[in-house]
């Protein structure tokens, strides 16, 4: 069955440095999410990726985050200078239809540990 | 303020019992409502998805209830397996500009005892 795959499993950094998160989504789908969940703490939603380009975005999501489909297949999102909070699991999703509509498929996560 | 209200916090059951689940939402316009299973460390996994115009929902031993009247919705688990202890998350997706925005629960934290 095809899944959302994710790597890094856990990204350790320093306060200060940029990351890039990884996805590769379902392979025929078309749409794209990122969502972190601050250990403890529920899952919130970050963007909304459609026909390359956000289609919704919450108030988490600042000028210091971007995503990005760089070719067909990997979908990433960058923390340009991460900070303390930023520290938690942040899990990619994709669907074949907009996110109201079909069953998003979510990725294992990658842990985002922020020194 | 759109929001979504799971109870209780945590359910501790004997393996093969039954339990309902409890989800209250604020969220309106309304596209759908899922719930989602999490076990610890990984991603959510859905379990069923219901619009508006829907009041149940089968997934095997998992069976969702929707009240669009009251925004109420529960999820009930029959016969429950070790396997089921994980935290339940109920999901409300509701129209925005381009897509919809989704807003999750806190979930319940689901234990099962041998």
């Amino acid at each position: 069955e095809p899944e959302v795959t994710q790597t890094p499993s856990h990204q350790v950094t320093q306060m200060g440095q940029e990351v890039i998160l990884r996805c590769v989504p379902i392979s025929n789908h078309l749409y794209f999410y990122w969502y972190r969940q601050i250990l403890g703490q529920k899952v919130e939603f970050l963007v909304s990726f459609y026909n390359n380009e956000i289609s919704e975005k919450s108030e988490i999501f600042d000028d210091q985050f971007s995503v990005e489909r760089p070719d067909g297949s990997n979908f990433t999102l960058k923390i340009r200078s991460t900070k303390l909070e930023d520290s938690a699991m942040y899990f990619c999703a994709s669907s074949g239809l907009a996110g109201g509509q079909d069953t998003q498929y979510f990725g294992p996560g990658t842990r985002l540990t922020v020194l | 303020k759109n929001q979504v209200e799971q109870s209780p916090q945590s359910l501790i059951i004997l393996e093969g019992k039954n339990c309902t689940l409890q989800c209250n939402y604020t969220v309106s316009p309304f596209s759908n409502l899922r719930w989602y299973k999490q076990d610890t460390g990984r991603g959510p996994v859905s379990l069923t998805i219901m619009t508006f115009s829907e009041n149940t929902k089968s997934n095997g031993r998992y069976t969702a209830t929707l009240d669009a009247d009251t925004k109420q919705s529960s999820l009930h688990i029959t016969a429950s397996q070790l396997s089921d202890s994980a935290s339940y998350i109920c999901v409300v997706s509701f129209p925005m500009n381009r897509d919809d925005k989704i807003i999750f629960g806190k979930g319940t934290r689901l234990h099962i005892l041998p």
